[in-house]
């Protein structure tokens, strides 16, 4: 079975700050897809991020980065220099070939004050 | 622009109360989801369309039915809402089952009074 974490449920930082949004996930399969979705108050969930088990590069976006390590099943997600804009509920997925379809983890809220 | 449309926005239903939810997709993608997401917690999948294969997660209640009349469109059906199905609805859709993102409507936010 597979399973997604995201320890932090709640995260409160100053704009400008730097923020990392950590996930853990859980898998026995061997190729896999890891995802960031972020779900701001709108409703709307936007896809930020896809990630396959055999690519382990950081990826950089602006003032978005994942950090991608095996060795640890983790997937985590900074934030640089963060702005009002960024307060949303982030998720972190998995997606395994054999389930098909998304495990996601509970969320972590991100909010951002000014 | 937009790619995945969901119709009402809101949807306010009495208990009981057959209501239909309603998706539309301009991606041409061949999968098709709705997912239902209380406060505070994680989209949760009921069921799923590849193409026209209508597949069921183990868990959805019998209340919950689905159609897709086509690639573009697909319904959530909630035959007799009760007070626990007050919900956000969502419905996204991904170019297959495995290894491709999926793309989010705005959801629909059902309350049942």
């Amino acid at each position: 079975a597979q399973k997604v974490t995201q320890a932090q449920t709640e995260i409160s930082v100053v704009e400008k700050e730097d923020v990392t949004l950590d996930c853990v996930y859980e898998t026995r399969d061997t190729t896999y897809y890891l995802f960031w979705y972020k779900q701001p108050p709108s409703g709307e969930l936007v896809f930020l991020i896809r990630r396959n088990s055999f690519d382990e590069q950081n990826e950089i976006s602006g003032r978005y980065s994942w950090n991608f390590q095996k060795s640890t099943s983790s997937f985590n997600f900074t934030i640089t220099a963060s702005q009002v804009v960024d307060s949303a509920v982030y998720f972190c997925a998995l997606s395994v070939e054999a389930g098909n379809m998304l495990t996601f983890g509970g969320g972590t809220r991100l909010m951002v004050k000014p | 622009d937009a790619m995945v449309i969901q119709n009402p926005r809101y949807q306010v239903t009495q208990f009981g109360k057959p209501v239909t939810l309603s998706c539309s997709q301009t991606l041409n993608h061949n999968v098709m989801y709705w997912y239902q997401q209380k406060s505070s917690q994680a989209p949760k999948l009921l069921f799923h369309y590849y193409d026209k294969d209508f597949n069921n997660e183990a868990d959805t209640p019998d209340n919950f039915q689905s159609r897709r009349p086509n690639t573009s469109f697909c319904f959530l059906d909630i035959r007799s809402p009760g007070l626990g199905d007050a919900a956000m609805y969502l419905c996204a859709t991904s170019r297959a089952r495995f290894g491709y993102e999926q793309y989010f409507g705005p959801g629909t936010r059902l309350t049942v009074t």
